[in-house]
């Protein structure tokens, strides 16, 4: 079945970077876009980036435009969301999540990790 | 960037009876191909958020026929017609039409 596994909890200074991972299995990774979300806490949900599915190609929400950073390596079925320069107003949990699609058609972000937890405080 | 709005943004709900959430968005949903690039979420207290509907109408896979979708342009409807205490939690609309994806900001529903 289609899972997504995310790294484990972080605590980072500020200033510093964090790097969380998605770990893609039971479906074939290159054919689906995987996107990235963030929650901070007691908020709503707020859109960061995705990697495209056939050209691996990069679209990031300008407000972290240099900041952020979104990875795969298709042999390990895993992508990669790091960013750097981190302030307190980053701390929140961090979603991967597949954007289904059938032949091409859009059919929502149908499976999501179970998030990862970023803390960032001196 | 399209701004998503959802009213309300509190739902006290009575188990067995309907209900229903409202979102607009700051600029037409409809894309060329006929569709509403327009989602319906639900993360449920404690977990990742859920896929409802797409496509503004379509229900996702496994998803009980309670569950409704309507709406084109810029108005959207979510109802439940019986809803169920499994149902509580926050329900986000979300647009997919253009970068940066954007979220409502929820519709927080508990029993009453």
């Amino acid at each position: 079945q289609v899972r997504l596994v995310q790294s484990g909890a972080e605590v980072k200074r500020p200033g510093a970077s964090v790097k969380v991972s998605c770990k893609a299995s039971g479906y074939n990774f290159i054919d689906y876009t995987l996107h990235w979300v963030r929650q901070a806490p007691g908020q709503g949900l707020e859109w960061l980036g995705w990697i495209d599915r056939d050209s691996g190609k990069i679209q990031y929400s300008q407000k972290f435009q240099g900041r952020l950073t979104i990875t795969r390596d298709t042999y390990a079925t895993t992508a990669y969301m790091e960013l750097s320069r981190l302030i307190s107003e980053d701390t929140a949990v961090y979603f991967c999540a597949r954007e289904g699609q059938t032949s091409g058609w859009y059919e929502g972000c149908d499976y999501w990790g179970q998030g990862a937890p970023v803390t960032v405080s001196s | 960037d399209i701004v998503m709005t959802q009213s309300p943004l509190s739902l006290p709900v009575t188990p067995g009876e309907p209900a229903s959430i409202s979102c607009r968005s700051s600029q037409s949903l409809l894309h060329r191909n006929g569709n509403n690039y327009l989602d319906w979420y639900l993360q449920k207290p404690g977990h990742s958020p859920q896929l409802l509907i797409y496509f503004a109408s379509n229900r996702a896979s496994g998803v009980p026929d309670r569950f409704s979708g309507s709406g084109s342009g810029t108005d959207f409807t979510l109802k439940i017609s019986r809803v169920e205490a499994e149902d509580v939690g926050v329900y986000y609309c979300m647009q997919a039409l253009q970068p940066p994806r954007t979220f409502g900001p929820g519709t927080k529903v508990e029993i009453k």
